[in-house]
């Protein structure tokens, strides 16, 4: 079984920029979430997609937004890129059983200059 | 979800036990403990969960107190390659699949 997969890997980006990343889960997978990791502040919860509606939602401006598709296939989106959005950014995807465990991809990491 | 506090780091001899302590001294009666481990540069990986019980499946063993107020991962035979942050979660099956990641425990493993 393939795992999540996060494209693209590498992005470089200036300030005042707008990027969209991907996320494909594991077939059969309902549930895909989104961190961002950074140096100073660690892992961070993003947000979380169910069957196409967001589920749960962390503490981060409105700048940074989501979506699902009915294929599971999410996206991020981040506007008005900052300099502090330099991060590595993981998705998640798990089964319908809440108990279940999170698969991650390998990230994406974006700079921003 | 309940916060949860583990040492910043430790080191352990290859071959040896490693035994990884979290205290979760809020944790209630509906949270589990789910441990994962970051490998560096890569995403983290799912090591072990559980309720109350003790645990264990091919990678490690998970106690967990009586009073549920804290708990260890074991690593049985550390490897070379074990060496990763590892990170203690409370979380709230109702809440979703939302992890609230602390500083976890940066494991040196040394030949």
């Amino acid at each position: 079984k393939a795992g999540v997969t996060q494209t693209p890997r590498y992005l470089i980006k200036t300030r005042g920029q707008q990027v969209t990343l991907s996320c494909s889960p594991i077939s059969g997978h309902r549930s895909v979430s989104w961190y961002q990791q950074t140096p100073g502040q660690g892992l961070q919860f993003l947000f979380e997609y169910f069957s196409e509606t967001q589920r749960n939602k962390g503490n981060f401006p409105g700048r940074f937004s989501g979506r699902q598709f009915s294929n599971s296939r999410s996206e991020m989106n981040v506007s008005t890129l900052e300099l502090g959005d330099s991060a590595l950014y993981l998705c998640a995807s798990s089964t319908d059983r809440a108990v279940d465990e999170q698969f991650f991809g390998p990230g994406t990491r974006l700079t921003v200059l | 979800d309940a916060k949860t506090t583990q040492p910043p780091s430790m080191d352990c001899a290859e071959g040896r036990a490693a035994n990884l302590p979290c205290n979760h001294s809020t944790i209630s009666g509906n949270e589990y403990v789910y441990w994962y481990r970051q490998i560096h540069s890569q995403g983290p990986q799912y090591i072990i969960h559980g309720l109350k019980n003790n645990e264990t499946n091919e990678m490690a063993s998970l106690i967990i107190t009586e009073d549920r107020k804290s708990s260890t991962l074991i690593l049985p035979h550390a490897t070379l390659r074990d060496t990763a942050v590892y990170y203690c979660i409370v979380r709230a099956i109702a809440a979703g699949n939302k992890l609230t990641f602390g500083g976890g425990t940066r494991v040196l493993v040394k030949p």
